[in-house]
């Protein structure tokens, strides 16, 4: 079974300031891995994927997150916060498997973003 | 040109109805999926259908069924609706072999 933690359901900082966004997974075998953004009565948006190779993936709006396999881990961070970038996200996990197994994304539970001027 | 959509956004019925959601995606994909997102905002998978075949049925309640006319459509519908339906409906579709899926808008239902 896979699951996904997200510490800290809410997370605040200054505009300007460091984003760090917590993931952890637990998996047999180390997944695919996402994170989605969710802005207001949207639907989710693609932040960034890790699947294979390099370990430091870069997303969209200046997000990136890094894989680290010994800490089962893949964090979220944006060097300067924006106003924009207040919104929910989601870390997630992808199976591997087959059959049922199969294309079943694990969400974490979410974090909230608050962005202060 | 909006990827997968949704229809309706916004759904406001009473107990005891029945209601379906559509869901359209005009990416090509041959997967499609359905999500709740409930209150807390937490989201699970409830269905997956590859190529018109159910592939992942989760722990719903018989009163959930989805359709899937063709590989671009993965519609829902609920009878008898009850309280604890409340909540937003996700789509997402993606490609057999391509790990990221795309979601729509969602569908936020509302039973009173």
């Amino acid at each position: 079974a896979q699951s996904v933690t997200q510490l800290g359901s809410h997370v605040s900082v200054s505009e300007g300031a460091l984003v760090l966004l917590r993931c952890n997974y637990s998996s047999s075998v180390p997944p695919y891995l996402f994170w989605y953004v969710q802005y207001p009565n949207q639907g989710l948006q693609l932040l960034l994927k890790y699947t294979t190779g390099a370990t430091l993936v870069k997303g969209i709006n200046g997000f990136e997150a890094e894989f680290k396999k010994s800490e089962t881990s893949f964090h979220l961070t944006k060097p300067s916060a924006h106003m924009s970038d207040a919104a929910e996200y989601f870390c997630a996990v992808r199976g591997k498997g087959r059959g049922s197994t199969l294309g079943r994304l694990y969400f974490g539970r979410g974090t909230q973003l608050t962005v202060w001027p | 040109d909006t990827a997968v959509s949704q229809t309706p956004k916004y759904l406001v019925t009473q107990m005891g109805n029945d209601k379906s959601i559509k869901c359209e995606q005009n990416l090509g994909h041959d997967t499609m999926y359905w999500y709740k997102q409930d209150s807390k905002k937490f989201l699970k998978i409830m269905f997956s259908y590859n190529n018109k075949e159910l592939i992942i049925n989760e722990t719903v309640p018989n009163r959930f069924s989805p359709k899937s006319p063709d590989k671009a459509h993965l519609n829902l519908h609920i009878n008898s609706l009850e309280l604890g339906d409340s909540a937003v409906y996700f789509c997402a579709s993606s490609q057999e072999g391509v790990d990221t899926q795309y979601f729509g808008p969602g569908t936020r239902l509302t039973v009173l």
